[in-house]
């Protein structure tokens, strides 16, 4: 596809759950980001990924996040023992000139934690 | 650590100026940038400005860096109400670059 596709667009899960988002990065974009944004703030970092490997994931709050790019293309965030204070919106970016940072983002997975 | 700082809300009248400020902390960032978000769309680059320039203008954008006190600035001229979105500056940190976000000025534009 032309940009960045993310899905589910919406997930509505039960605290304790185990949740999948998925990222699908414009073709040929190395670099790969999650962030996360809580309501009424900015995106906050989560991981960065150069091609199959994660460069940086000094944003992972805890050790129930864990995120695969397995070819080096899609990702796959990883939630387990979901908790309310979860609920945000999960967004990926790639890129593809890592020096000027220019980040093409997603629209984003809409997470809500019951 | 790594800190980003913008005000939370700006309301201009149509056809105004807008200024937009942010402050940031690392002083290595190589690259300052503006990112637009509108309800319901992904973020989007609006522009960026090496570190080691003043100023850069883009037919109605005007972006300021102040290296010294660590201040960025995105002025728009002629504010329409197209331009009414939240607005986010970014600095690039660490080794890999990754880009931390400020918390975002809602832009309000009356008509």
């Amino acid at each position: 596809g032309a940009g960045v596709s993310q899905t589910p667009s919406n997930k509505v899960t039960e605290k304790g759950k185990y949740v999948e988002l998925r990222c699908d990065p414009i073709s040929g974009h190395t670099a790969l980001y999650w962030y996360r944004q809580s309501l009424g703030q900015g995106p906050e970092f989560l991981i960065y990924f150069q091609g199959t490997g994660a460069a940086d994931d000094s944003g992972l709050p805890n050790d129930r996040f864990f995120a695969v790019r397995p070819e080096g293309s899609v990702s796959t965030l990883k939630i387990q023992r979901t908790e309310r204070g979860d609920s945000a919106v999960y967004l990926c970016a790639s890129s593809v000139d890592r020096v000027t940072g220019e980040l093409f983002f997603g629209e984003g997975s809409r997470l809500t934690v019951l | 650590g790594e800190d980003v700082e913008q005000s939370l809300f700006l309301s201009v009248r149509e056809g105004d100026s807008s200024v937009i400020n942010c402050t940031y902390t690392d002083s290595s960032s190589t690259y300052l940038y503006w990112y637009k978000q509108e309800p319901g769309a992904g973020l989007q680059l609006l522009t960026y400005i090496f570190s080691n320039m003043d100023m850069k203008q883009d037919q109605r954008l005007t972006v300021l860096l102040n290296k010294k006190d660590k201040h960025l600035s995105l002025r728009i001229a002629d504010t329409q109400t197209g331009d009414s979105a939240i607005y986010f500056c970014a600095e690039t940190s660490g080794a890999t670059n990754k880009l931390i976000f400020g918390t975002g000025t809602l832009l309000a534009v009356q008509p």
